[in-house]
Protein backbone atom coordinates (compact mmCIF):
# COMPACT_ATOMS: atom_id res chain seq x y z
CA UNK A 1 0.00 0.00 0.00
CA UNK A 2 1.62 3.25 -1.19
CA UNK A 3 -0.57 5.50 0.94
CA UNK A 4 -2.02 7.19 -2.16
CA UNK A 5 -5.74 6.62 -2.63
CA UNK A 6 -7.74 7.00 -5.80
CA UNK A 7 -11.48 6.85 -6.35
CA UNK A 8 -13.31 5.38 -8.05
CA UNK A 9 -11.50 2.16 -8.95
CA UNK A 10 -13.54 1.64 -12.08
CA UNK A 11 -15.63 4.01 -14.12
CA UNK A 12 -17.76 3.17 -17.13
CA UNK A 13 -19.35 5.99 -19.05
CA UNK A 14 -20.48 7.02 -22.52
CA UNK A 15 -18.90 9.20 -25.14
CA UNK A 16 -19.53 12.89 -24.64
CA UNK A 17 -19.86 12.59 -20.88
CA UNK A 18 -17.81 14.22 -18.15
CA UNK A 19 -16.16 12.45 -15.20
CA UNK A 20 -14.08 13.39 -12.19
CA UNK A 21 -11.29 11.27 -10.80
CA UNK A 22 -10.14 11.88 -7.25
CA UNK A 23 -6.75 11.42 -5.61
CA UNK A 24 -5.62 11.76 -2.01
CA UNK A 25 -1.83 11.97 -1.66
CA UNK A 26 0.24 10.41 1.08
CA UNK A 27 0.20 12.31 4.33
CA UNK A 28 2.77 15.09 4.15
CA UNK A 29 3.25 14.98 0.38
CA UNK A 30 2.79 18.34 -1.33
CA UNK A 31 3.17 17.29 -4.97
CA UNK A 32 0.54 15.41 -6.95
CA UNK A 33 1.03 14.01 -10.43
CA UNK A 34 -1.45 12.56 -12.89
CA UNK A 35 -0.48 9.93 -15.46
CA UNK A 36 -2.47 8.17 -18.15
CA UNK A 37 -1.75 4.62 -19.28
CA UNK A 38 -3.36 3.41 -22.47
CA UNK A 39 -2.55 0.34 -24.52
CA UNK A 40 -1.16 2.27 -27.46
CA UNK A 41 0.53 5.19 -25.68
CA UNK A 42 1.98 3.59 -22.58
CA UNK A 43 2.40 5.60 -19.37
CA UNK A 44 2.25 9.33 -20.03
CA UNK A 45 2.60 12.25 -17.68
CA UNK A 46 -0.38 14.62 -17.74
CA UNK A 47 0.06 17.30 -15.09
CA UNK A 48 1.69 18.10 -11.76
CA UNK A 49 0.53 20.25 -8.87
CA UNK A 50 2.61 21.42 -5.96
CA UNK A 51 0.90 22.82 -2.87
CA UNK A 52 -2.15 23.90 -4.82
CA UNK A 53 -0.38 25.38 -7.83
CA UNK A 54 0.15 23.88 -11.26
CA UNK A 55 3.83 23.06 -11.62
CA UNK A 56 4.27 21.20 -14.89
CA UNK A 57 2.17 20.15 -17.81
CA UNK A 58 2.63 17.17 -20.06
CA UNK A 59 0.49 15.65 -22.77
CA UNK A 60 -2.80 16.76 -21.28
CA UNK A 61 -5.67 17.44 -23.65
CA UNK A 62 -7.62 20.69 -23.47
CA UNK A 63 -10.72 18.65 -22.60
CA UNK A 64 -8.93 17.58 -19.41
CA UNK A 65 -8.34 19.76 -16.40
CA UNK A 66 -7.10 19.26 -12.88
CA UNK A 67 -6.80 21.06 -9.60
CA UNK A 68 -5.31 20.57 -6.17
CA UNK A 69 -7.33 21.69 -3.20
CA UNK A 70 -6.17 23.29 0.09
CA UNK A 71 -6.29 19.90 1.80
CA UNK A 72 -3.92 18.71 -0.99
CA UNK A 73 -6.26 16.21 -2.57
CA UNK A 74 -6.53 16.51 -6.32
CA UNK A 75 -9.17 15.97 -8.96
CA UNK A 76 -8.78 15.25 -12.64
CA UNK A 77 -11.74 16.28 -14.75
CA UNK A 78 -12.25 14.67 -18.14
CA UNK A 79 -14.93 16.11 -20.40
CA UNK A 80 -16.41 15.42 -23.83
CA UNK A 81 -15.12 11.91 -23.45
CA UNK A 82 -14.06 9.92 -26.49
CA UNK A 83 -13.45 6.22 -26.95
CA UNK A 84 -9.72 6.89 -26.97
CA UNK A 85 -9.83 8.26 -23.45
CA UNK A 86 -10.35 4.76 -22.14
CA UNK A 87 -7.29 4.11 -20.02
CA UNK A 88 -5.85 3.64 -16.56
CA UNK A 89 -5.36 6.94 -14.79
CA UNK A 90 -2.75 7.01 -12.03
CA UNK A 91 -2.13 9.61 -9.43
CA UNK A 92 1.22 9.84 -7.69
CA UNK A 93 2.53 12.00 -4.88
CA UNK A 94 5.88 13.07 -3.54
CA UNK A 95 7.16 15.25 -0.72
CA UNK A 96 8.97 17.87 -2.73
CA UNK A 97 9.25 18.33 -6.47
CA UNK A 98 12.77 19.73 -6.26
CA UNK A 99 14.66 16.85 -4.78
CA UNK A 100 15.25 13.37 -6.13
CA UNK A 101 12.57 11.91 -3.97
CA UNK A 102 10.47 9.02 -5.15
CA UNK A 103 6.94 9.25 -6.39
CA UNK A 104 4.35 6.98 -4.78
CA UNK A 105 1.63 5.81 -7.10
CA UNK A 106 -1.97 5.04 -6.30
CA UNK A 107 -3.81 1.95 -7.53
CA UNK A 108 -5.32 3.82 -10.46
CA UNK A 109 -8.78 4.44 -11.86
CA UNK A 110 -9.75 2.35 -14.86
CA UNK A 111 -11.91 4.44 -17.18
CA UNK A 112 -13.94 2.78 -19.89
CA UNK A 113 -15.70 4.97 -22.42
CA UNK A 114 -18.38 3.18 -24.45
CA UNK B 1 15.31 14.21 -20.53
CA UNK B 2 17.64 11.64 -22.09
CA UNK B 3 16.11 8.74 -23.95
CA UNK B 4 16.63 5.22 -22.62
CA UNK B 5 16.82 1.89 -24.39
CA UNK B 6 15.86 -1.35 -22.69
CA UNK B 7 15.30 -4.88 -23.95
CA UNK B 8 11.64 -5.59 -24.51
CA UNK B 9 11.60 -8.74 -22.42
CA UNK B 10 13.78 -11.01 -20.29
CA UNK B 11 13.40 -14.27 -18.43
CA UNK B 12 15.01 -15.20 -15.14
CA UNK B 13 14.97 -18.36 -13.04
CA UNK B 14 13.52 -18.06 -9.56
CA UNK B 15 16.25 -17.60 -6.96
CA UNK B 16 18.79 -16.36 -9.49
CA UNK B 17 19.94 -12.79 -9.95
CA UNK B 18 18.06 -10.75 -12.52
CA UNK B 19 20.24 -8.24 -14.35
CA UNK B 20 18.27 -5.66 -16.29
CA UNK B 21 20.31 -3.40 -18.59
CA UNK B 22 19.52 0.13 -19.69
CA UNK B 23 21.31 2.32 -22.20
CA UNK B 24 21.19 6.07 -21.80
CA UNK B 25 24.04 7.24 -23.99
CA UNK B 26 22.83 10.87 -24.18
CA UNK B 27 22.51 11.35 -20.44
CA UNK B 28 23.57 14.74 -19.11
CA UNK B 29 25.74 15.34 -16.07
CA UNK B 30 22.81 16.45 -13.91
CA UNK B 31 20.40 13.67 -14.86
CA UNK B 32 19.62 10.89 -12.43
CA UNK B 33 18.86 7.29 -13.34
CA UNK B 34 15.63 5.99 -11.81
CA UNK B 35 14.09 2.54 -11.85
CA UNK B 36 10.43 1.81 -11.34
CA UNK B 37 8.44 -1.35 -11.87
CA UNK B 38 4.81 -2.06 -12.59
CA UNK B 39 3.23 -5.32 -11.58
CA UNK B 40 0.24 -6.21 -13.73
CA UNK B 41 -1.59 -2.85 -14.09
CA UNK B 42 -0.89 -1.80 -10.51
CA UNK B 43 0.57 1.62 -9.92
CA UNK B 44 4.29 1.82 -10.69
CA UNK B 45 6.57 1.25 -7.72
CA UNK B 46 9.84 3.05 -7.08
CA UNK B 47 12.86 0.76 -6.83
CA UNK B 48 16.05 2.81 -6.72
CA UNK B 49 17.85 5.79 -8.22
CA UNK B 50 21.39 7.08 -8.58
CA UNK B 51 23.53 9.78 -10.15
CA UNK B 52 27.11 8.47 -10.44
CA UNK B 53 27.82 5.98 -7.74
CA UNK B 54 26.44 2.50 -7.43
CA UNK B 55 23.49 2.26 -5.09
CA UNK B 56 21.93 -0.54 -3.08
CA UNK B 57 18.77 -0.79 -1.06
CA UNK B 58 16.58 -3.55 0.29
CA UNK B 59 15.03 -4.17 -3.11
CA UNK B 60 17.89 -3.98 -5.59
CA UNK B 61 21.30 -2.71 -6.62
CA UNK B 62 21.99 -0.14 -9.31
CA UNK B 63 25.27 -0.26 -11.17
CA UNK B 64 26.07 2.82 -13.28
CA UNK B 65 29.03 2.70 -15.66
CA UNK B 66 31.80 5.22 -15.19
CA UNK B 67 30.82 7.14 -18.34
CA UNK B 68 27.19 6.99 -17.14
CA UNK B 69 26.00 5.88 -20.56
CA UNK B 70 24.46 2.69 -19.25
CA UNK B 71 23.28 1.09 -16.06
CA UNK B 72 22.12 -2.27 -14.73
CA UNK B 73 19.45 -2.99 -12.19
CA UNK B 74 20.18 -6.13 -10.21
CA UNK B 75 17.55 -8.08 -8.30
CA UNK B 76 19.84 -10.40 -6.31
CA UNK B 77 17.42 -13.29 -5.73
CA UNK B 78 14.45 -12.98 -8.05
CA UNK B 79 11.11 -14.37 -6.89
CA UNK B 80 7.91 -14.99 -8.81
CA UNK B 81 6.54 -11.78 -7.34
CA UNK B 82 9.26 -9.85 -9.16
CA UNK B 83 7.54 -10.58 -12.48
CA UNK B 84 6.75 -7.10 -13.76
CA UNK B 85 7.60 -4.43 -16.30
CA UNK B 86 10.74 -2.57 -15.25
CA UNK B 87 11.22 1.02 -16.38
CA UNK B 88 14.55 2.79 -16.55
CA UNK B 89 14.09 6.57 -16.51
CA UNK B 90 16.61 9.39 -16.63
CA UNK B 91 15.48 12.66 -15.22
CA UNK B 92 16.70 16.09 -14.24
CA UNK B 93 15.58 17.17 -10.82
CA UNK B 94 14.96 20.90 -11.08
CA UNK B 95 12.40 23.57 -10.54
CA UNK B 96 10.65 22.66 -13.76
CA UNK B 97 9.01 19.73 -12.08
CA UNK B 98 10.12 16.16 -11.76
CA UNK B 99 7.64 14.24 -13.84
CA UNK B 100 8.60 10.76 -14.96
CA UNK B 101 8.91 9.97 -18.66
CA UNK B 102 8.24 6.26 -19.10
CA UNK B 103 9.46 4.30 -22.08
CA UNK B 104 8.45 0.79 -23.03
CA UNK B 105 10.33 -0.88 -20.21
CA UNK B 106 11.53 -4.49 -19.90
CA UNK B 107 9.00 -7.18 -19.19
CA UNK B 108 10.73 -9.50 -16.72
CA UNK B 109 9.30 -12.97 -16.37
CA UNK B 110 10.58 -14.92 -13.37
CA UNK B 111 10.07 -18.63 -13.91
CA UNK B 112 10.03 -21.45 -11.33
Amino acid sequence: DSGVTQTPKHLITATGQRVTLRCSPRSGDLSVYWYQQSLDQGLQFLIQYYNGEERAKGNILERFSAQQFPDLHSELNLSSLELGDSALYFCASSVDFQTGDEQFFGPGTRLTVL
Amino acid sequence: DAKTTQPTSMDCAEGRAANLPCNHSTISGNEYVYWYRQIHSQGPQYIIHGLKNNETNEMASLIITEDRKSSTLILPHATLRDTAVYYCIVRVDNNAGNMLTFGGGTRLMVKP
